[in-house]
């Protein structure tokens, strides 16, 4: 089945605590990113990676790190979680940016 | 930059019809459509590329037009199925490559 995985779903942590959301495709896409989603401002692109090893900073970058290492997987890094960081967050994957994107199941984060 | 959706949200009755609308003010590649029901991850409607295509979707139908940087999202005879929030992503060229960019979400409610 062609899907995306995050892991954890939900989180709570302490401020300053090193945390990492997992993001995994079995779909063989070159393009995948990270969204937030907070309450009226709608999907703001954290990163995005156009294929293994090029990414580039989306809209709201700061506090955050990518790594791309391998086409199947695109974690996302919080080195010093702050309260602000609180959201819902998406990982997303396509073949190219102009084609079907799929979603994983979201990783609800809260820092405390 | 965040394209602008209106309206921001919108109350129909079971059988109505909807127009939601996404404009940008940068050239865009194309423009993508999807829904999000609550609690869950957006599902993909439609791409409509460069071109003034119109895509059509059972009784969602989109148009877009790049002179303008404007895309419309076409509603017709709604089910209670379609409530959710819809979001735009326009699809913009910037240096390090093409990036999605989705808007604030348009909540469609359908009622009896």
């Amino acid at each position: 089945e062609a899907q995306v995985t995050q892991n954890p779903r939900y989180l709570i942590t302490v401020t300053g605590k090193k945390l990492t959301v997992t993001c995994s495709q079995n779909m063989n896409h070159e393009y995948m990113s990270w969204y937030r989603q907070d309450p009226g401002l709608g999907l703001r692109q954290i990163y995005y990676s156009m294929n293994v090893e090029v990414t580039d900073k989306g809209d709201v970058p700061e506090g955050y790190k990518v790594s791309r290492k391998e086409k199947r997987n695109f974690p996302l890094i919080l080195e010093s979680p702050s309260p602000n960081q609180t959201s819902l967050y998406f990982c997303a994957s396509s073949g190219t940016v102009n084609t079907e994107a799929f979603f994983g199941q979201g990783t609800r984060l809260t820092v405390v | 930059q965040q394209p602008v959706q209106s309206p921001q949200a919108v109350i129909l009755r079971e059988g109505e019809d909807a127009v939601i609308n996404c404009s940008s003010s940068k050239a865009l590649y194309s423009v993508h459509w999807y829904r999000q029901k609550h609690g869950e991850a957006p599902v993909f409607l439609m791409i409509l590329l460069k071109g003034g295509e119109q895509k059509g979707h059972e009784k969602i139908s989109a148009s877009f037009n790049e002179k303008k940087q404007q895309s419309s999202l076409y509603l017709t005879a709604s089910q209670l199925s379609y409530s959710g929030t819809y979001f735009c992503g326009t699809e913009m060229i910037t240096g390090g490559g093409n990036k999605l960019t989705f808007g604030t979400g348009t909540q469609l409610k359908v009622e009896l």
